[in-house]
């Protein structure tokens, strides 16, 4: 069955970085490129960045350009998001979920807070 | 960016109701729009894709509609497990913008 595993919560001080990694199983991993998803507290969903597995190409949001990468292990079928210069803003749950379009899996999701 | 505005906000509804919830594209994005279900606490959900086609194993009470601008998910005969909140996101050009999403609360 489609999985996709995430690491654990993260406490990071404002200007600091964090790297959020997301395990998927059960499928092809190169069939299906992989998206990030925010959800501040209280909140919406937010698109962040999507990564096509294959071509080891990403397109981020603009807002977050400059700040955030992903990046991946093929060999591992692992995707990587690193967010930097942390703000209090940036405190949310955040997502990985499989799909060339829509997402149609999704990981349980990690929470990052940013507090000093 | 293309804005996705959903309607309304809210809605309280009884079990059994068929409800309707309105999501419109600041611009034309065919038929790139999925809609998610999420409970508290929980990742969201995937229901529908293409505007109107539904994910493998759902059932058929969720239904998706509409092309262009103007979108459509209704939810028929309503459980109690079917509270949620429901947001669409168009797929159409990035970034991917998802509505501001629709809290169904019970009546």
């Amino acid at each position: 069955q489609v999985q996709l595993e995430q690491s654990g919560a993260e406490v990071k001080k404002p200007g600091a970085s964090v790297k959020v990694s997301c395990k998927a199983s059960g499928y092809t991993f190169t069939s299906y490129y992989i998206h990030w998803v925010r959800q501040a507290p209280g909140q919406g969903l937010e698109w962040m960045a999507i990564l096509n597995p294959t071509h080891d190409s990403t397109t981020y949001a603009q807002r977050l350009q400059g700040r955030i990468s992903v990046t991946t292990d093929t060999s591992t079928g692992t995707v990587y998001m690193e967010l930097s210069s942390l703000k209090s803003e940036d405190t949310a749950v955040y997502y990985c979920a499989r799909g060339t379009g829509s997402p149609d899996y999704w990981g349980q999701g990690t929470l990052v807070t940013v507090s000093s | 960016d293309i804005q996705m505005t959903q309607s309304p906000p809210s809605l309280s509804a009884s079990v059994g109701d068929r409800v309707t919830i309105t999501c419109r594209a600041s611009q034309g994005i065919t038929h790139y729009l999925a809609w998610f279900q999420q409970k508290p606490g929980k990742a969201p959900k995937s229901l529908i894709y293409a505007a109107s086609s539904l994910q493998s194993g759902l059932p058929s009470k969720f239904s998706g509609s509409g092309s262009g601008t103007d979108f459509t998910l209704t939810i028929s005969s309503l459980q109690p497990e079917d509270f949620a909140t429901y947001y669409c996101q168009q797929y159409d050009s990035y970034p991917y913008t998802f509505g501001q999403g629709t809290k169904l609360e019970i009546k």
